[in-house]
C-alpha cells in the first residue's frame, strides 16, 4: 500500500459523459500527478499539481482538467467522454520540491467509456 | 511519446535465475526510476537513483545508470514466480519538466516456478 488512495476503483460511462476521479496524497506530500495508462499509449503524464498550484502539463486534452484543494486532495474531470479514453488514470505523489523524489502511485481508476 | 526504450519487451526464466532489464533513455534527466506492475494493477515504487549515482541497490535488486550512454538496467537476482510482473523505467528531467515522469513500454517479466 503506498499511501496513496484514488476513487472510485471503476467507472463505467457513456460517451459525452463527464465523470470526476479523486486522489488523495500520502500524508507530507505536497505535489501530486496524474497519469493515464492505455494499450496504445502505454504510461502518459498527464498535469502536476505542487501545494495547489498547477506545475507542469503533459499531453492532457482541453476536454480534462484538474485541480488541487487546499487540503492537497486533487481530482481530474473528464468531460465528453470518448471511447478512446477508456484507460487506467494512476494519481501518484511525491514529497519535497518536484523533480527529485520517489513518486508513490495509488491504485488507479479503471474508466470505461461505452 | 515514450522517452526510453526497454529491452526485451518479454522476459521468461525459471525460479532462481536472475533477471536483467534493459533501459535507453534521450534526453538528460534528474533520476531514473523503477516501477512494476501486477496485470494491469496499480505501479508499485522499486528504486530511484540520481543522476550522479552509478550503482544502488534494493534487496534481491540492482540498479545501474550509465548517463554517458543514456542507459539503466535492472537486476532481480534469485527470482521467485511471485516477481512475474511488467516491469517499467521512468526518467524525470530538470528545468520544466519539474517532476514529470516519462516511462518507457514495460518489460514483461515471467517467472516459471
Amino acid at each position: 500500500d503506498s499511501g496513496v488512495t484514488q476513487t472510485p476503483k471503476h467507472l463505467i460511462t457513456a460517451t459525452g459523459q463527464r465523470v470526476t476521479l479523486r486522489c488523495s496524497p500520502r500524508s507530507g506530500d505536497l505535489s501530486v500527478y496524474w497519469y493515464q495508462q492505455s494499450l496504445d499509449q502505454g504510461l502518459q503524464f498527464l498535469i502536476q499539481y505542487y501545494n495547489g498550484e498547477e506545475r507542469a502539463k503533459g499531453n492532457i486534452l482541453e476536454r480534462f482538467s484538474a485541480q488541487q484543494f487546499p487540503d492537497l486532495h486533487s481530482e481530474l474531470n473528464l468531460s465528453s467522454l470518448e471511447l478512446g479514453d477508456s484507460a487506467l488514470y494512476f494519481c501518484a505523489s511525491s514529497v519535497g520540491f518536484p523533480g527529485d523524489n520517489e513518486q508513490f502511485f495509488g491504485p488507479g481508476t479503471r474508466l470505461t467509456v461505452l | 511519446s515514450q522517452q526510453g526504450e526497454e529491452d526485451p519487451q518479454a522476459l521468461s526464466i525459471q525460479e532462481g535465475e536472475n533477471a536483467t532489464m534493459n533501459c535507453s533513455y534521450k534526453t538528460s534527466i534528474n533520476n531514473l526510476q523503477w516501477y512494476r506492475q501486477n496485470s494491469g494493477r496499480g505501479l508499485v515504487h522499486l528504486i530511484l537513483i540520481r543522476s550522479n549515482e552509478r550503482e544502488k541497490h534494493s534487496g534481491r535488486l540492482r540498479v545501474t545508470l550509465d548517463t554517458s550512454k543514456k542507459s539503466s538496467s535492472l537486476l532481480i537476482t534469485a527470482s521467485r514466480a511471485a516477481d512475474t510482473a511488467s516491469y517499467f523505467c521512468a526518467t524525470s528531467g530538470g528545468g520544466t519538466s519539474y517532476g514529470k515522469l516519462t516511462f518507457g513500454q514495460g518489460t514483461i517479466l515471467t517467472v516459471h516456478p
